[in-house]
């Protein structure tokens, strides 16, 4: 049973341009995280998704960001016109239930996002 | 909202030191907390998991406690190693289904 996978691991981007990262849950998980982590800081969260749905986009910026889950196929997180700000790891994690139905969740290796 | 601390920020010891690392977090109400190992550009490894009900967990050379009353945590790291040099993350999980972190604490365990 694969676990988290997380692609690409490592984007370089442009001022301006658009970034993508991609998430594959765990086989049977249907609950996806994503967090960010900037240089030297904890993670911090972005958005929690089941399929189809966005349950909280509570840490997501309100600007140039999204996230979606489709029915077929990995979540995607999305940064439009990205900026150097940016740049950072990008942690996605998964669930076959709600988290506190199983008590765990499970990273990815994480995307590192790198803006010039 | 969930607010978690870890204290220190960064801790350097000689390889052999019994150390102890803090964690502390707002709201009592969690489901569980979860400790977790980082290496520089890597991911994240789950150590310890404690559920809300438990006070402690063991494995190999550590333990980890929970106090849920007080809103504090405590991974113990005995004989410490350089293997062990990583930072080291605090997690709890609240009701909304946030695992909610702390800012880690870097380990650098001298040879």
């Amino acid at each position: 049973n694969a676990g988290v996978m997380q692609n690409p691991r490592h984007l370089v981007r442009r001022r301006g341009q658009e970034a993508r990262l991609r998430c594959s849950p765990m086989k049977g998980h249907s609950h996806v995280y994503w967090y960010r982590q900037l240089p030297e800081e904890g993670l911090k969260f972005m958005v929690y998704l089941q399929k189809e749905n966005i349950i909280d986009e509570s840490g997501m910026p309100k600007e140039r960001f999204s996230a979606e889950f489709p029915k077929e196929g990995p979540s995607i997180l999305r940064i439009q016109q990205v900026v150097r700000g940016d740049s950072a790891a990008y942690f996605c994690a998964s669930s076959p239930l709600q988290a506190t139905n199983t008590g765990e969740l499970f990273f990815g290796e994480g995307s590192r996002l790198t803006v010039l | 909202k969930q607010e978690v601390t870890q204290i220190p920020a960064a801790l350097s010891v000689p390889e052999g030191e019994n150390l102890v690392l803090n964690c502390s977090f707002t709201d009592s109400a969690i489901y569980n907390l979860q400790w977790f190992r980082q290496d520089p550009g890597k991911g994240l490894t789950s150590l310890l998991l404690i559920q809300s009900s438990q006070r402690e967990q063991t494995s190999g050379r550590l333990n980890a406690s929970l106090d849920k009353s007080s809103g504090r945590s405590t991974l113990y790291i005995a004989a410490s190693q350089p293997g062990d040099s990583a930072t080291y993350l605090c997690a709890v999980l609240d009701a909304g289904n946030m695992l909610t972190f702390g800012g880690g604490t870097r380990l650098m365990v001298k040879p």
